[in-house]
């Protein structure tokens, strides 16, 4: 199946930094990225829909001043929390769909994962 | 609008016996639905997915989930836990003509020896 490649795994970081997290796909092409965060003991929330080339679409409720999104090739999304504090330690997630493959119920393929800790 | 629901926050059985992981979804139209798993600390693997096809879908490691529509369920089963398949499991529906999806809350599944 196609890979999705998401770095760091983990990340401790200071309050006030900034940390970027970056999600490939290995071996598709994804026009469309989607980026999760999943409080502890909870689901996973959608946080944006990133375009190759375009801005992100961002849910409600999501600070897109906080969360910036660039998706500037087929193949790679990065996440940056700015200004990181305390309550953004979470477990970020990034997924893509391999478009050429089409279809309804085409099935996303979803990075490791990243654990955020803001200290 | 579509959304799951999973039944049950956390499921134990011992090892050996069924598993059954309920699921509940509404959608305005034939939904796309799928199951994933995720353990500990690690991204979500794809157990299996409805795309309109045969009703019972077989996926992988012996899991099974059956769409019923006069149900609006898609509750996965497996005959025999095994103790490798304590994890977290999410029923998942697909939303919107870029596919994000959409996540039930999830359901961890223990297995006792």
């Amino acid at each position: 199946g196609a890979v999705v490649s998401q770095h760091p795994s983990r990340v401790i970081c200071k309050s006030g930094t900034s940390v970027k997290i970056e999600c490939r796909s290995l071996d598709f092409q994804a026009t469309t990225m989607f980026w999760y965060r999943q409080f502890p003991k909870k689901s996973l929330m959608l946080m944006a829909t990133s375009n190759e080339g375009s801005k992100a679409t961002y849910e409600q409720g999501v600070e897109k001043d906080k969360f910036l999104i660039n998706h500037a090739s087929l193949t790679l999304s990065t996440l940056t929390v700015t200004s990181a504090h305390p309550e953004d330690s979470s477990f970020y997630i990034c997924s893509a769909r391999d478009l050429a493959r089409g279809g309804e119920g085409t099935e996303a393929f979803f990075g490791q994962g990243t654990r955020l800790t803001v200290v | 609008a579509q959304s799951v629901t999973q039944l049950d926050s956390h499921v134990s059985v011992s090892e050996g016996t069924p598993v059954l992981l309920r699921c509940n979804y509404s959608s305005s139209y034939s939904p796309s639905l799928f199951w994933y798993v995720q353990h500990p600390n690690k991204g979500l693997q794809l157990l299996l997915k409805y795309t309109s096809a045969a009703t019972l879908v077989k996926g992988i490691n012996g899991f099974e989930a059956e769409f019923k529509k006069s149900e609006t369920s898609f509750h996965l089963t497996k005959p025999s836990a095994h103790m490798s398949d304590a994890a977290e499991y999410f029923c998942v529906v697909k939303a919107g003509s870029q596919g994000n999806l959409i996540f039930g809350k999830g359901t961890k599944l223990s297995v006792k020896p």
